[in-house]
């Protein structure tokens, strides 16, 4: 059972640029979290989706960022006009369906985005 | 708020000595605990949580964690260290129950290891 796949690993876009991350979770998880990790510290949650659903975006920027998990193909997480201080790795977590009780997310290896 | 502190930024031990990295949370009611560990360049890896009873897990690699409810502390340990435990550490929780578990992180707690 392959684990969470992230794509590209390493993304290079000039300011202004959109970028686009993806990510694929695991054979049987509807459920995907984004996490954003800035140089030196923790990783803040920033979406959480169900399959054609975004149930919670509270961490996420007002402006520019967007996410999505269709019910066909990965999820996508966009930048919009992207600023150096995008910079960062971003990591998708999957997890099997929540039943109100806990199940472990997985994590992906994270894509690492650089804005020059 | 709720959030998570890890007070040691960086950690240096000699392979085969003990360790503890310190971990406290501030939330509404006992969440759910973890340690996470990261590899230069990885992703994420669960090392043990903490959902109720023994205040005492176990985790892989050697981990243990004693949860102490009435210093909100969660500190992970290990006897002795490899120099494979050289990584980063993450304390994180959730909440419990009620839906989804978004995860509260630290900033991270970075060892290193000496031959």
């Amino acid at each position: 059972n392959a684990g969470v796949m992230q794509n590209p690993r390493h993304l290079v876009r000039r300011r202004g640029q959109e970028a686009r991350l993806r990510c694929s979770p695991m054979k049987g998880h509807s459920h995907v979290y984004w996490y954003r990790q800035l140089p030196e510290e923790g990783l803040k949650f920033m979406v959480y989706l169900q399959k054609e659903n975004i149930i919670d975006e509270s961490g996420m920027p007002k402006e520019r960022f967007s996410a999505e998990f269709p019910k066909e193909g990965p999820s996508i997480l966009r930048i919009q006009q992207v600023v150096r201080g995008d910079s960062a790795a971003y990591f998708c977590a999957s997890s099997p369906a929540d039943r109100g009780g806990y199940y472990e997310q997985y994590f992906g290896p994270g894509t690492r985005l650089t804005v020059t | 708020a709720q959030s998570v502190t890890q007070p040691d930024i960086h950690i240096t031990v000699s392979e085969g000595a003990s360790l503890e990295l310190r971990c406290n949370y501030s939330y509404g009611a006992t969440p759910y605990l973890f340690w996470y560990v990261q590899s230069p360049g990885q992703g994420l890896q669960l090392l043990l949580k903490y959902f109720s009873g023994d205040t005492l897990v176990q985790g892989i690699k050697g981990f243990e964690a004693e949860f102490k409810r009435s210093q909100s502390s969660f500190n992970l340990r290990k006897p002795s260290v490899h120099w494979s435990d050289a990584a980063e550490y993450f304390c994180a929780v959730s909440r419990k129950g009620g839906g989804y578990n978004k995860l509260i992180f630290g900033a991270g707690t970075r060892l290193a290891v000496h031959p």
